[in-house]
């Protein structure tokens, strides 16, 4: 089965620095990828998405790449502010599974800023 | 828009007790999900809809039931509620082939 997990649970950067969180998932046929970012006592807030037929997308200060050879994904972030700090975690959708859009999430990497 | 929203954002029970908890989107989107967010956990999918008038059965449906009877309400409730659905519960919603959006969430105590 699908299984999606984070190289790093923790991250900790200085104010103005970048910061790559990454990403692996197995299911090859995975054709959809999501980031979020989720606040303490927060809901998951949408950051950027990528679909398979990229390799790379920008968004404002964000970067998703996506390496389907080795199936791995990494959200970078530019010139990181303490408003970043947060718990980052990926969603991968594999079409040919179900038809409603099923998630798959990765655990989450605690991002922390420090001014 | 107002996105996604959900009420109650917090809630205590009494084991037994029954609650209902609305989530609704003003994005004209024709999925929705219900969620549970336990510590070390991540989301676990309990039912979705794919449309207005129908539900099916996610991850951890057992002890939840809800309803779909209107596109832009999605309702998840608790009959008798247990201790172990102490959690933070979240809604979210989605246009084919988009990103899912999550609601702000509710923190329900089972005492």
């Amino acid at each position: 089965g699908e299984s999606v997990g984070l190289h790093l649970p923790t991250l900790s950067v200085q104010e103005g620095d970048n910061s790559i969180i990454n990403c692996a998932y197995s299911n090859s046929a995975s054709d959809y990828f999501i980031w979020y970012k989720q606040e303490s006592g927060k809901g998951p807030q949408f950051i950027i998405d990528i679909r398979s037929n990229m390799d790379k997308r920008q968004g404002q200060r964000v970067t998703v790449l996506l390496n389907k050879t080795v199936k791995h994904l990494s959200l970078q972030i530019a010139a990181t502010q303490p408003g970043d700090s947060a718990v980052y975690f990926c969603a991968v959708v594999y079409a040919g599974g179900t038809s409603y859009g099923k998630l798959t999430f990765g655990q989450g990497t605690i991002l922390t800023v420090h001014p | 828009n107002a996105g996604v929203t959900q009420t109650p954002k917090f809630r205590v029970l009494k084991t037994g007790q029954s609650m209902t908890l609305l989530c609704a989107q003003d994005m004209n989107h024709e999925y929705m999900y219900w969620y549970r967010q336990d510590p070390g956990m991540g989301l676990r999918l309990i039912h979705y809809s794919v449309g207005e008038g129908t539900t099916a059965k996610g991850e951890v449906p057992d002890g939840y039931n809800v309803s779909r009877l209107k596109k832009q309400n999605f309702l998840l409730g608790l009959e008798s509620a247990a201790p172990s659905q102490t959690s933070v519960y979240f809604c979210a919603s989605m246009k084919t082939g988009t990103a899912q959006y999550f609601g702000p969430g509710t923190r329900l105590t089972v005492l």
